[in-house]
């Protein structure tokens, strides 16, 4: 079984501070992406990486950055947190091959709470 | 507009309806992504559909690739079948474009 772990369950973190979540993924995957869930607008991709040490912006990659040093792991890094960063944290990943695509399995979620 | 909008957002049943969940997208895709969400967060793929009809167990999924619209099916709904059901369109590259979620309750 594929299986995508992230570092926390819950967070709480406070304005201003410096906020690494993690996700790893045991099946040599070479997608990995993140998302974030938020009531009435759904989940979002942030970040995503087809590579180690490649990234593409998502759709709402301000305040965010992330890192992907080896292939298995994954990091979202939030700079300076601020309240409107409060939310759901999805990782997920996916293997792709050419004109085939497969199914994206999800990390159980990080709920970050900044205050 | 949302490029890939459901509906309902809520749907409640009794146990043992028939329920359907519709998606609709305005993006051009290679696959239609359906998802189930419980509560605690975690998501799990359900089906992956580019044409035509997929059924595991007492869910059916279809496509009409014309007119860009997808319905998910669930035969003798279930309290367990309760969750957050979420469409998503792949586009380049594996990015997911997902729609708002239905919130799914089965009463028993």
């Amino acid at each position: 079984d594929v299986k995508v772990t992230q570092s926390s369950r819950y967070l709480v973190k406070r304005t201003g501070e410096k906020v690494f979540l993690e996700c790893v993924q045991d099946m040599d995957h070479e997608n990995m992406f993140w998302y974030r869930q938020d009531p009435g607008l759904g989940l979002r991709l942030i970040y995503f990486s087809y590579d180690v040490k490649m990234k593409e912006k998502g759709d709402i990659p301000e305040g965010y950055s992330v890192s992907r040093e080896k292939k298995e792991r994954f990091s979202l890094i939030l700079e300076s947190a601020s309240t409107n960063q409060t939310s759901m944290y999805l990782c997920a990943s996916s293997t792709p091959r050419t004109g085939v695509t497969y199914e994206q399995y999800f990390g159980p979620g990080t709920r970050l709470t900044v205050t | 507009k949302n490029e890939v909008e459901q509906s309902p957002q809520n749907l409640t049943a009794q146990e043992g309806e028939f329920i359907t969940i519709n998606c609709s997208y305005s993006v051009g895709i290679s696959a239609l992504h359906w998802l189930q969400q419980h509560p605690g967060g975690g998501i799990v793929s359900l089906f992956m559909l580019s044409s035509g009809k997929k059924k595991h167990g007492r869910l059916i999924a279809t496509i009409n690739i014309q007119e860009k619209h997808s319905s998910l099916h669930i035969t003798a709904s279930h309290p367990r079948d309760s969750a957050v059901y979420i469409c998503a369109g792949e586009t380049s590259g594996s990015r997911l474009t997902f729609g708002e979620g239905t919130q799914l309750t089965v009463n028993p």
